[in-house]
């Protein structure tokens, strides 16, 4: 247990739907990241927030849209994803963007 | 363009055996350097880190890792490896822009299998 959780664990959508992945850390950390773990691929970084702001966005498609409301919660909402989509979504924290990150469990994510 | 290698996908090694997982990376300067562990179906766990001084550095579960500047390396070890170990390793590095820490770059993993 690292004190960074998600929810939910597995989900699986369709092409159509709309849903949000949650990540929570009460460590007192200051940045949040969002990573996406697809097969044979290494690790993606997506998204950077630092004291809710989002400090950087790889080039990630706009079907995917994070928020962060506040330092302990990280949301990732999702709309008209396709099958590639399909990969492990990592959340992770930080106490700042110059520390070592801790990551979640994940959430394998499905499209069909 | 900075980057991580980890040249092998799949290990296997016998319990009670020795363990080396190579890592290799790109970059003009020293980085801050990493290994993580991911259990089946678990989030990536923090093994070690090394950031300055000492190049040999001690981590969790009874693993070691060596930064070699001149081969930029940092290769994963353990001299006895129990059933429990079987899992993906990631290499990582994060890169010094302005002397803060930029983020994560990950190799794409090296897979231990543990044989009895």
């Amino acid at each position: 247990e690292t004190g960074v959780t998600q929810t939910p664990r597995h989900l699986v959508m369709g092409m159509t739907n709309k849903k949000s992945l949650k990540c929570e850390q009460h460590l007192g950390h200051n940045a949040m990241y969002w990573y996406k773990q697809s097969a044979k691929k290494p690790l993606e970084l997506m998204f950077v927030y630092n004291f809710k702001e989002q400090t950087e966005n790889n080039s990630v498609p706009s079907r995917f849209s994070p928020e962060c409301p506040n330092s302990s919660h990280l949301f990732l909402h999702l709309h008209t994803l396709q099958p590639e989509d399909s990969a492990l979504y990592l959340c992770a924290s930080s106490q700042d963007v110059e520390e070592v990150a801790f990551f979640g469990q994940g959430t394998r994510l499905t499209v069909v | 363009a900075q980057s991580v290698t980890q040249p092998d996908i799949h290990i296997t090694v016998s319990e009670g055996a020795s363990l080396e997982l190579r890592c290799n990376y790109s970059y003009g300067a020293t980085p801050y350097l990493f290994w993580y562990v991911q259990s089946p179906g678990q989030g990536l766990q923090l093994l070690l880190k090394y950031f300055s001084g000492d190049t040999l550095v001690q981590g969790i579960k009874g693993f070691e890792a060596e930064f070699k500047r001149s081969q930029s390396s940092f290769n994963l070890r353990k001299p006895s490896v129990h059933w429990s170990d079987a899992a993906e390793y990631f290499c990582a590095v994060a890169m010094i822009y302005g002397g803060s820490q930029g983020n994560l770059i990950f190799g794409k993993g090296t897979k231990l299998s543990v044989k009895p």
